[in-house]
């Protein structure tokens, strides 16, 4: 089964820095680019950063430049997302998803997200 | 970066045909995708590149372009189709947008 697993959320002080993993099971991770994508409470999806097979290129979204970096391990199976100086604006619902470039590069799998939460 | 719009709610009665439009200024060169996301999971792909149709996804759901407004139909909306959808493109350098979403209500 195709899976996406995502962990290392949870509730951080503003200013604070956290990394968010994401596990691949059931497909030849090294084939795939990998995004992360975020969902505020009762908001909508935002597009966070993106990477190609082999970690060479990344992209952001323009906003979020500077604090979050993205990156993978592909011996590892693994995505992570490392986000520092934490703000308020950054709760949310973490997902990654497999860019398939057979499916002219839409997010074809998703995973259940893991929560971040920035509070005081 | 750019906007993608969509109405924010739309409402149909079972056995209608439900219509979302995503529009924006720079999706005349670009392709869309369109995602499903019912409440409390992750989004589910139903449409790339414009107007196909992932494996698995049924015939009930298409995708249509005219210009800068692409739209998703739904013809025959049932019950399960209830849910938030969300139209995405992205620009040549790899970043992604997603679209306002669209609250699909069935009553």
């Amino acid at each position: 089964e195709v899976q996406l697993v995502e962990s290392g959320g949870g509730v951080v002080r503003p200013g604070g820095s956290l990394r968010l993993s994401c596990t691949a099971s059931g497909f030849t991770f090294d084939d795939y680019g990998m995004s992360w994508v975020r969902q505020a409470p009762g908001k909508g999806l935002e597009w966070v950063s993106g990477i190609n097979f082999n970690g060479e290129t990344t992209a952001y979204t323009d906003s979020l430049k500077g604090r979050f970096t993205i990156s993978r391990d592909n011996a590892k199976n693994s995505l992570y997302l490392q986000i520092n100086s934490l703000r308020p604006e950054d709760t949310a619902l973490y997902h990654c998803a497999r860019i398939n470039s057979d499916y002219d590069y839409s997010l074809d799998v998703w995973g259940q997200g893991t929560t971040v939460t920035v509070s005081s | 970066s750019y906007e993608l719009t969509q109405p924010p709610s739309v409402s149909r009665s079972p056995g209608q045909t439900a219509r979302i439009t995503c529009s924006g200024d720079v999706l005349a060169e670009q392709y869309v995708n369109w995602y499903q996301q019912k409440p409390g999971q992750a989004p589910v792909l139903v449409i790339y590149n414009d107007s196909e149709r992932p494996s698995g996804i049924p015939e009930r759901f298409s995708g249509s372009k005219s210009g800068t407004i692409f739209t998703l139909t739904i013809g025959g909306v049932q019950a399960e189709d209830e849910a938030d959808y969300y139209c995405q493109s992205a620009d040549g350098s790899g970043t992604y947008v997603f679209g306002t979403g669209t609250k699909l209500t069935v009553v």
